[in-house]
């Protein structure tokens, strides 16, 4: 599976977008990028998902550039309760699933 | 839908004696898997299970850690004896069967091990 780089940290203020960015440039052509966080004392949580085009769901936006060496995770109004690590994976959706987490971006969102 | 359950949720042992972990997944999940995360670092796979069967065990050191799924339910994770270095959260997470991109894991709350 391709390696991503995320920065190690980011704020935000509460009630504004908070922009993740993920460099993926080894991606392969049947890899997907995923996004999971993870909030203090908890299990790491989906939160979405995308081959080739820009996705959108309940919790959050995911825009991938048309050579799909990057990517961005967009939450539209973080709130408090986003203060988390996210995390950038990339893997073959139809391989054995196994997600190869680094260390992720610790998101503080600032009242 | 009841989420994937773990106990104990905090266990503290001395090096050299033994512990286990158990999970249970989400009803009708046939992907099983188990995680090791240290602190500071993102969560790392010990094995993977599909049904009762061992998909990926690449990770795990077997001459300390087991782990079993019997039924292709729940599942017990041991490490015997303990090491300082063991000292982590043991996650387990669950995930339904596919073959295309998309089968997102669902983790449990975990169980933080202290190894004194």
């Amino acid at each position: 599976d391709a390696k991503t780089t995320q920065p190690t940290s980011m704020d935000c203020a509460e009630g504004r977008a908070a922009n993740l960015p993920c460099n993926h440039s080894t991606i392969s052509g049947n890899e997907y990028v995923y996004w999971y966080r993870q909030i203090h004392s908890q299990g790491p949580q989906y939160i979405i998902h995308g081959l080739k085009n820009n996705e959108t769901n309940e919790m959050a936006s995911l825009i991938i550039t048309e050579d799909r060496k990057s990517s961005t995770l967009i939450l539209p109004h973080a709130t408090l309760r986003d203060t988390a690590v996210y995390y950038c994976i990339v893997r073959v959706g139809s391989s054995n699933y196994k997600l190869t987490f680094g260390k992720g971006t610790l998101l503080t969102v600032n009242p | 839908e009841a989420g994937v359950a773990q106990s104990p949720r905090y266990k503290i042992i001395e090096k050299r004696q033994s512990v286990a972990f158990w999970c249970n997944p989400i009803s009708g999940h046939a992907t099983l898997y188990w995680y090791q995360q240290i602190l500071g670092q993102g969560p790392k796979l010990l094995i993977q299970f599909q049904n009762n069967g061992v998909v990926d065990d690449s990770q795990l050191p077997k001459d300390r850690f087991s782990a079993e799924r019997l039924k292709g339910v729940d599942s017990t994770l041991k490490i015997q004896p303990a090491k300082l270095e063991d000292s982590a959260v043991y996650l387990c997470a669950s995930s339904s069967s596919g073959f295309k991109g998309g089968n997102e894991q669902y983790f449990g709350p975990g169980t933080r091990l202290t190894v004194t």
